[in-house]
């Protein structure tokens, strides 16, 4: 199976900031790549799909880039609302799997 | 409104039995994969199965293979996971996923539902 590795596993942040969370694919999955934000006791929500496309509804402070085996997720300025849980998930095989979570805190 | 929603869910004993089920509504459910994913208390996101639209392929982690099986009632708009021989480490809490799109044939997962919290104890 495909693993996924997120870094790092927590940040510290202010309102305002710009944060970047990095995934490591195991091996190539092209651009198949998604990331969820998750608050406690909340379902995971999609925020991008294929490495860069942002799902509709998504402000626009959120960016997904790379291809290959590197991933990043960028919030240009972070927010209050943003404080949360982050997850990429690779979807090159029916088996996907997800990284461990990127716990995003007020610093 | 797309929408998911589990039920099912509760305490059983190791060893034990249990099947959780997925109400989908707002879509055609028929034309689409559906997954289940499940979160143990304070840890991340597992995949735990794949079903496809027809019921026809489906795969399992290992983590469940041949303990749990994936099924889906298309005339019911329903998904299925049943859950044998549970162990502690199968509590969690488990959401229905749907795949994001009939186009391709691998997928995001998008909507989820709500969850359904399942604890193996005795």
């Amino acid at each position: 199976d495909i693993q996924m590795t997120q870094s790092p596993s927590t940040l510290s942040a202010s309102v305002g900031d710009r944060v970047t969370i990095t995934c490591r694919a195991s091996q190539s999955i092209s651009s198949w790549l998604a990331w969820y934000q998750q608050k406690p006791g909340k379902a995971p929500k999609l925020l991008i799909y294929k490495a860069s496309s942002l799902e509709s509804g998504v402000p626009s402070r959120f960016s997904g880039s790379g291809s290959g085996t590197e991933f990043t997720l960028t919030i240009s300025s972070l927010q209050p609302d943003d404080f949360a849980t982050y997850y990429c998930q690779q979807y090159n095989s029916y088996t996907r799997t997800f990284g461990q979570g990127t716990k995003v805190e007020i610093k | 409104e797309v929408q998911l929603v589990e039920s099912g869910g509760g305490l059983v004993q190791p060893g034990g039995s249990l099947r959780v089920s997925c109400a989908a509504s707002g879509f055609t459910f028929s034309s689409y994969e559906m997954n289940w994913v499940r979160q143990a208390p304070g840890k991340g996101l597992e995949w735990v199965s794949y079903i496809s639209s027809s019921g026809t392929t489906i795969y399992y982690a290992d983590s469940v293979k041949g303990r749990f099986t994936i099924s889906r009632d298309n005339a019911k708009n329903s998904l299925y996971l049943q859950m044998n021989s549970l162990r502690a480490e199968d509590t969690a809490v488990y959401y229905c996923a749907r795949d994001g799109s009939t186009v391709t044939t691998f997928n995001w997962f998008d909507p989820w539902g709500q969850g359904t919290l399942v604890t193996v104890s005795s």
